[in-house]
């Protein structure tokens, strides 16, 4: 059975300031992870991917996220928030078949001027 | 290139009244298709996903249902909604090779 684990249901941030998202997983199989965005009333953006290969993960935004299988994470950063970053962050994992993602509960980011 | 449609985008329904919500891909050919609900404060749950015309998997026991009369074509339902049925519907698709899930644009639900 897979999940995920968000810690810290909202984050407040001063513009310029690093981003930290947590995000935590269990899986069963090599997993593949997912970070989406979602701003007030839309649907779920992409924002990057682990599949296989590099660890490192850059996306849009200046976002990236590194997969550590020891610690069963894929945290999310960026260098410098920027108020355009406020928005809900979600962590999803699929597992090889690709029928069923799971997500996280989410963690609301707020961007401080 | 891929689109998915969702419609209506808000809905006012009062109690015991029925309910479809209905999805669209387009650009694709035998997607899987998928049913999130958003509940306030409480992330995204799958509700439903389907690898295949007429096949339906429930995730979570519920008052809800859904169908898939065409390939690229997904249908929430209700025949009797509850209070707790109110949320924000999402629905989704994924190549059934694919590793990425996208995204409609979500349809808030009311029940009064």
């Amino acid at each position: 059975a897979q999940s995920v684990t968000q810690l810290g249901s909202h984050v407040s941030v001063s513009e310029g300031a690093l981003v930290l998202l947590r995000c935590n997983y269990s899986s069963s199989v090599p997993p593949y992870l997912f970070w989406y965005v979602q701003y007030p009333n839309q649907g779920l953006q992409l924002l990057l991917k682990y599949t296989t290969g590099a660890t490192l993960v850059k996306g849009i935004n200046g976002f990236e996220a590194e997969f550590k299988k020891s610690e069963t994470s894929f945290h999310l950063t960026k260098p410098s928030a920027h108020m355009s970053d406020a928005a809900e962050y979600f962590c999803a994992v699929s597992e090889g078949n690709f029928n069923k993602f799971y997500f996280g509960s989410g963690t609301k980011l707020n961007v401080k001027p | 290139s891929q689109t998915i449609h969702q419609w209506p985008a808000t809905l006012v329904q009062p109690v015991g009244s029925p309910l479809s919500l209905e999805c669209t891909v387009e650009g694709t050919s035998n997607p899987n298709l998928y049913w999130y609900r958003q509940a306030a404060g409480r992330g995204l749950q799958l509700l439903f996903y389907s690898v295949g015309i007429g096949q339906i998997s429930s995730e979570v026991p519920q008052n809800l249902s859904a169908s898939r009369p065409q390939d690229r074509q997904f249908i929430l339902s209700s025949k009797k909604l509850l209070l707790s049925d109110s949320g924000f519907y999402l629905c989704a698709w994924s190549r059934v090779t694919g590793n990425t899930i996208y995204f409609g644009e979500g349809s808030w639900l009311t029940v009064v």
